[in-house]
């Protein structure tokens, strides 16, 4: 089964300063990885994800996440956050080389305040 | 616009009531699932569908039902049985390779 850690529950960071969220999984086997954003009261939005292929992945809004197998992390970056991006990010994986669908699993999510 | 509509946004209801929550969607994607979120928490999964007809029970089922008669539509019931319903409903979707599509969600207070 997989699982899912995001290590700080909450970051506050200055405006166009750089940030880093950190996730990382256990699986047994490969994995498909997600970085979802949600801001106050709506649902949930993909910021990027990892399928196969390049382990640099680039998403919107100038995230970026870096998938490390050895070390199971899937940790998101930004060089320089703005206001806007004070939100809850959430990490998830699920079972890759799939044929069918499959639970997903989410981490308990990490609270981003961008300071003025 | 394709998307996913929940309905209503805000909901309360009084103890021993049952109440559902509406979500449809028009993206043509097969799977449809129903999540809680607490304060503080991450997504808890309650209810999913793969195909018209069937569902699985989640990791939280209990309480809760769901049906799952056309492709766009998947309600989900809160019942009495729910010993601490008040709590943020996200329904969402998703294509073959598990990416989520969600609802702007629903938000019960039980009063």
């Amino acid at each position: 089964a997989q699982s899912v850690t995001q290590l700080d529950s909450q970051v506050p960071v200055f405006e166009e300063a750089p940030v880093e969220l950190r996730c990382n999984y256990s699986s047994s086997v490969s994995v498909y990885l997600f970085w979802y954003v949600q801001y106050p009261n709506q649902g949930l939005q993909l910021l990027l994800k990892y399928l196969s292929g390049s382990t640099l992945v680039k998403g919107i809004n100038g995230f970026e996440a870096e998938f490390n197998k050895s070390q199971t992390s899937f940790h998101l970056r930004k060089p320089s956050v703005h206001i806007s991006d004070t939100a809850e990010y959430f990490c998830a994986v699920t079972k890759g080389l799939k044929t069918s669908y499959d639970k997903v699993i989410f981490g308990p999510g990490t609270s981003l305040s961008v300071i003025p | 616009d394709g998307g996913i509509t929940q309905s209503p946004k805000y909901l309360f209801r009084k103890e021993g009531q049952n109440v559902t929550l509406s979500c449809e969607q028009n993206l043509n994607h097969d799977a449809m699932y129903w999540y809680r979120q607490d304060p503080g928490q991450g997504l808890r999964l309650i209810y999913y569908s793969q195909i018209v007809n069937d569902f699985q029970k989640g990791d939280i089922a209990e309480g809760y039902s769901v049906s799952r008669e056309k492709k766009e539509s998947f309600p989900l019931t809160v019942t009495s049985a729910q010993k601490n319903p008040t709590a943020f409903y996200l329904c969402a979707t998703s294509t073959r390779l598990d990416e989520q599509f969600f609802g702007p969600g629903t938000r019960l207070t039980v009063l």
